[in-house]
């Protein structure tokens, strides 16, 4: 069975230094693995996706993400935080070949002047 | 270019009333698609999904029911609303067949609903 676990609800930075959001996975295939970021009030975007091949993977906004098989981990980075990146945060794992995808709680980013 | 669209964007009702939230893809034929519920504090919760017309599988028992009645209209229903279905309502299309396809779903703005 598939499941995920973001650790940490809320996240703060100040603008300007890295953020990192954690998520592991629980899979018993091969996973395909989601970042979605969701702005207040809106539906959620996909921000980067990893299916197979290289497991650094670049998405939008400057965000990346690395699969790290051995510690079943996708934690999403960016270099330098900016206001704009204030937003919650969604992992995401892929269940069946129906494409069904199991999201994490989400992770709160706040990102201080 | 795919699109979504859900309407009412914002909804109060309430308690023991109907409920009648509409989804409709475009640019895109045969989609799955989905309605998720997002309560706070406690993530997306994925409520049906759907493969084809009048396909219609459920995630959780509950007070809702989903409708497909066209290929690229999805509806989701309540006869008589609870408090407990206050929540933004997300509806998101993905390609069919999506095995070796990359999976991701696509998400419409939500409705935001408020059962009084």
């Amino acid at each position: 069975a598939q499941s995920v676990t973001q650790l940490g609800s809320h996240v703060s930075v100040s603008e300007g230094a890295l953020v990192l959001l954690r998520c592991n996975y629980s899979s018993s295939v091969p996973p395909y693995l989601f970042w979605y970021v969701q702005y207040p009030n809106q539906g959620l975007q996909l921000l980067l996706k990893y299916t197979t091949g290289a497991t650094l993977v670049k998405g939008i906004n400057g965000f990346e993400a690395e699969f790290k098989k051995s510690e079943t981990s996708f934690h999403l980075t960016k270099p330098s935080a900016h206001m704009s990146d204030a937003a919650e945060y969604f992992c995401a794992v892929s269940k069946g070949s129906q494409g069904n995808l199991i999201f994490g709680k989400g992770t709160k980013l706040s990102v201080k002047p | 270019s795919q699109t979504i669209h859900q309407w009412p964007a914002t909804l109060v009702q309430p308690v023991g009333s109907p409920l009648s939230l509409e989804c409709t893809v475009e640019g895109t034929s045969n989609p799955n698609l989905y309605w998720y519920r997002q309560a706070a504090g406690r993530g997306l919760q994925l409520l049906f999904y759907s493969v084809g017309i009048g396909q219609i599988s459920s995630e959780v028992p509950q007070n809702l029911s989903a409708s497909r009645p066209q290929d690229r209209q999805f509806i989701l229903s309540s006869k008589k609303l609870l408090l407990s279905d206050s929540g933004f309502y997300l509806c998101a299309w993905s390609v069919e067949g999506l095995a070796g396809v990359g999976g991701e779903q696509f998400f419409g703005p939500g409705t935001r609903l408020t059962v009084l």
